[in-house]
């Protein structure tokens, strides 16, 4: 069975970075699309960022465009998100979530597997 | 506030049918598939429909979802107590250079 780990997560104040990272087991990696979701305390789930599987095409939120950066490395089954110029509505847990595709959006958003999270606080 | 838009709460008892609906725009779910997820707090996000009335495997047939036109439902049959978590309809997007959209939620109570 597919399985994602995240880490990466903790306390940071306004203004600051954090890179999340998302370990990938037990299938292809390379071959399926990935995405980033988050759910901040008392709100949703918002949809954060996604890339593709082996063209790397991404695709961003407008809330976290220009902020936020996901990557990939498939040669470590490894899914990144580097978060600068952190805000407190940034506070959220952050889970990693694997398509099963390859490409991005359309009618193949849906994702299959997902991880237990990774809890980011933005705080001064 | 949700580009795609659920209502906040809905209840039903045991044994009960309950529906939830998801409301958006020619450019998500006009255009693309619809997703369900389920959410009990403090786990993660599980798939429980996806491309409008599709099943993963493991998902009983209790659970349904249908499509129409830029509104989609979600659809439980004989409610269990342990049905009580948070639901969440997902679509693309094709506005800007495309991006993933969920609705914003819907508490579901087990009287």
């Amino acid at each position: 069975e597919a399985q994602l780990l995240e880490s990466g997560g903790g306390l940071v104040q306004p203004g600051g970075s954090l890179r999340l990272s998302c370990a990938a087991s037990r299938f292809t990696f390379s071959d399926y699309a990935m995405n980033w979701v988050r759910l901040a305390p008392g709100k949703g789930l918002e949809w954060v960022s996604a890339i593709s599987g082996r063209s790397g095409h991404t695709y961003y939120a407008d809330s976290v465009k220009g902020r936020f950066t996901i990557s990939r490395d498939n040669s470590k089954d490894t899914l990144n998100l580097q978060m600068n110029s952190l805000r407190v509505d940034d506070t959220a847990t952050y889970y990693c979530a694997k398509a099963d595709v390859s490409f991005v959006g359309g009618d193949f958003f849906h994702m299959d597997v997902w991880g237990k999270g990774t809890t980011v606080t933005v705080s001064s | 506030q949700s580009v795609l838009t659920q209502p906040p709460s809905a209840s039903g008892t045991p044994g009960q049918r309950v529906t939830i609906s998801c409301s958006g725009s020619n450019s998500n779910i006009g255009s693309h598939s619809v997703n369900w997820y389920r959410q009990v707090p403090g786990t993660a996000p599980k798939l429980l429909i996806y491309k409008n009335n599709q099943r993963p495997s493991g998902v009983p047939d209790r659970f349904s979802g249908s499509k129409s036109g830029t509104s989609a439902s979600l659809a439980l049959s004989g409610l269990q107590s342990d049905d009580e978590a948070h639901y969440y309809c997902a679509s693309w997007d094709d506005s800007l250079s495309g991006q993933g959209l969920f609705g914003g939620g819907t508490k579901l109570t087990v009287l």
